[in-house]
């Protein structure tokens, strides 16, 4: 099955400054790779998402690239702000099928430093 | 509002007291799943359900069981609850037309001592 690997793990950074988060996926036939959000005591939420017909897509302040040979993807987070801290995860859906299960990595805590 | 909904938000039980955690959506979306997350190891499916009457066993299985008798509630049912079983649960919904996006319900807190 579909494994996704997530770094860091912890991610720390002064506001105003830029925040990478990288993944990689092992299933080829995935297809779309959502970014979610996870406040403390909140369900996650999803920030943007990329399907693999387009390499990179930019909302505000921030940016997924994908790289589909490579078979990884980033998210970039510009003009970080103290309410950008919470874990971010990453997911990746294989194409086609009845489930629309999300293979999630294991999740970047990050904190943003006034 | 378009939302996920689960009740209880937390709960504390013992070991082999049966209890049922709920989910509904607001969205008519077909598809609906429950995931646990556990420290360091992220988000696992357990069950999820195509529509109607449809279900089928996510990564994690076993000790649960779901049911989908209507389309805006899938609710997550533990028989017999272990120790292991302790964890964050989510509901999610995704619709099968337009954008494929899943939403997540707020989670529940179970705690099984």
């Amino acid at each position: 099955g579909e494994n996704v690997e997530q770094h860091p793990s912890t991610l720390s950074v002064q506001e105003g400054d830029s925040a990478v988060i990288k993944c990689t996926y092992s299933d080829s036939a995935s297809n779309y790779f959502p970014w979610y959000k996870q406040e403390l005591g909140k369900g996650p939420q999803l920030i943007i998402d990329i399907r693999s017909n387009v390499g990179e897509k930019k909302d505000q302040r921030i940016a997924v690239t994908l790289n589909k040979t490579a078979k990884h993807f980033s998210l970039h987070i510009t003009e970080t702000q103290p309410e950008d801290s919470a874990v971010y995860f990453c997911a990746a859906r294989r194409g086609g099928g009845s489930n629309y299960k999300l293979t999630f990595g294991k999740g970047t805590l990050l904190t943003v430093n006034p | 509002e378009a939302q996920v909904t689960q009740n209880p938000r937390y709960l504390i039980t013992v070991t082999g007291k049966k209890l049922t955690v709920t989910c509904s959506q607001n969205m008519n979306h077909e598809y609906m799943s429950w995931y646990r997350q556990d420290p360091g190891l992220g988000l696992r499916q357990i069950y999820y359900s195509m529509n109607v009457e449809v279900t089928d066993k996510g990564d994690v299985p076993e000790g649960y069981k779901v049911s989908r008798k209507e389309k805006r509630n899938f609710p997550l049912i533990l028989e017999s609850p272990s120790p292991n079983q302790t964890s964050l649960y989510f509901c999610a919904s995704t619709g099968t037309s337009g954008t494929g996006e899943q939403f997540f319900g707020p989670g529940t807190r179970l705690t099984v001592l």
